[in-house]
């Protein structure tokens, strides 16, 4: 059974900082992996999604990296801003599109 | 492309009653939709996994008859919560896919904007 561990649980920076976001999972047996936003009360918002051949994907400010074999991605976010306020989700596929939610990351961006 | 849509987004209904969702996807063929419900701070967690024309397949835990869901068409899902009592208060969210699964990049879900169920 796969199971995602999402570090830290919670994070709040002041505006500006370059953070990481930390995503490990128990069998590296995956298709892709994929990183998702969820604003209070709100569904998923699609950040990147990852297949298993590459080993990162970059979308403007947003850079998230996978290691198949250490079970491992990585969501770095630069120069953060107040509007990156929000829960991260690391999520990947298993066999039958089987996606497996890690708890998240509360991030908090300080103006 | 690839907008999911749900309704209703918001319900509040009695104890006892019965309360259906519908997941839709507006502008591709899902063969393949996925129902997962989300308590307050909490991750989602995979209620069931359905195909068109085919039952349902649900996730350990999750009461088949209390959850009915129906995947009439490539397009409708829904997801009746039968005799909801208040502990079925919670973030309903559904997500589709083109693909049957095999792990190609069309697998992808494409997940709707949610519906917040409160049973009083």
């Amino acid at each position: 059974k796969q199971e995602v561990t999402q570090i830290p649980a919670a994070l709040s920076v002041p505006e500006g900082e370059n953070l990481v976001l930390n995503c490990s999972f128990t069998d590296s047996a995956i298709y892709n992996l994929q990183w998702f936003r969820q604003d209070p009360g709100k569904g998923l918002t699609s950040l990147l999604l990852i297949q298993s051949s590459q080993r990162e994907q970059t979308s403007g400010r947003l850079n998230a990296s996978l290691d198949k074999s250490s079970g491992r991605s990585t969501l770095y976010i630069a120069a953060s801003q107040p509007g990156d306020s929000a829960t991260y989700l690391c999520a990947p596929y298993t066999s039958g599109s089987r996606l497996t939610f890690g708890e998240g990351t509360q991030l908090t961006v300080n103006p | 492309g690839a907008v999911v849509s749900q309704h209703p987004s918001r319900v509040i209904c009695k104890s006892g009653t019965s309360v259906k969702i519908e997941c839709r996807s507006l502008d591709f063929q899902a063969t393949t939709m996925f129902w997962y419900r989300q308590f307050p701070k909490q991750s989602l967690m995979l209620m069931a996994t359905s195909n068109e024309g085919s039952k349902a397949t649900y996730e350990q835990g999750v009461e088949k008859d209390k959850f009915l869901i129906n995947h009439a068409s490539l397009t409708l899902s829904t997801l009746t919560v039968t005799s909801a009592h208040p502990e079925d208060s919670s973030f309903y969210i559904c997500s589709a896919s083109i693909g049957s699964g095999g792990g190609l990049g069309w697998d992808t879900q494409y997940f709707g904007p949610g519906t917040r169920l409160t049973v009083l």
